[in-house]
């Protein structure tokens, strides 16, 4: 059972330019969750997703950052205009619908460069 | 609001000596999950441990072990017979029951010293 897939692991970007990343869940997860890495810093939750609908975005900044999980396919997390600040690992990490629905079990994540 | 609080930013010890990490938590919940994460070099998250609040008993799996000490809102992680491998960072988190967002530490990052 392939765990959670995350493309593309590096990602470098200039300043102003948009940054996508996505996030397969495992086999028969149907929560995404994405977070936010600073350098020497713990996780911070943004968003979190179930197929077609965004549940708790209390985590995600008001402006430039969106995110999504369609029907079909892998959830997108979308930074429109990056800027230096953004330079950061997301984590996406997806958990069952029911059973252990409490853990959450991470991607390797993606590292954006903004240059 | 949930804090998570690591104190100790960096530790070392010998390779198969045991090793306490230490958490403390601050929450209103009465019904809650605490985690231990791994980060190695690799920067993969990994799950090393899982304690629901309402169990007393500690959770285990293999050489990690959980001090939770409920009220008192300390949650440590017990390393024994450390290995190179355990070398990483290692995360404490707290959820609330049927929430969805895990609430991190800083971390603490562990060396093992061959």
């Amino acid at each position: 059972n392939a765990g959670v897939m995350q493309n593309p692991r590096h990602l470098v970007r200039r300043r102003g330019q948009e940054a996508r990343l996505r996030c397969s869940p495992m086999k028969g997860h149907s929560h995404v969750y994405w977070y936010r890495q600073l350098p020497e810093e713990g996780l911070k939750f943004m968003v979190y997703l179930q197929k077609e609908n965004i549940i708790d975005e209390s985590g995600m900044p008001k402006e430039r950052f969106s995110a999504e999980f369609p029907k079909e396919g892998p959830s997108i997390l979308r930074i429109q205009q990056v800027v230096r600040g953004d330079s950061a690992a997301y984590f996406c990490a997806s958990s069952p619908q029911t059973g252990e629905a409490d853990t959450q079990y991470f991607g390797p994540g993606t590292r954006l460069t903004v240059l | 609001a949930q804090t998570v609080t690591q104190s100790q930013p960096e530790m070392s010890v010998q390779e198969a000596e045991t090793v306490t990490l230490s958490c403390t938590y601050d929450t209103s919940e009465s019904n809650y999950y605490l985690f231990w994460y791994k980060q190695p070099p690799s920067r993969q998250m990994i799950l090393v441990i899982r304690q629901e609040a309402y169990k007393q008993q500690n959770a285990t799996e293999n050489r990690f072990s959980v001090n939770f000490q409920k009220a008192a809102k300390s949650f440590s992680l017990k390393i024994s017979d450390s290995q190179l491998g355990d070398t990483a960072m290692y995360f404490c988190a707290f959820m609330k029951h049927r929430d969805d967002k895990i609430i991190f530490g800083k971390g603490t990052r562990l060396h093992i010293l061959p």
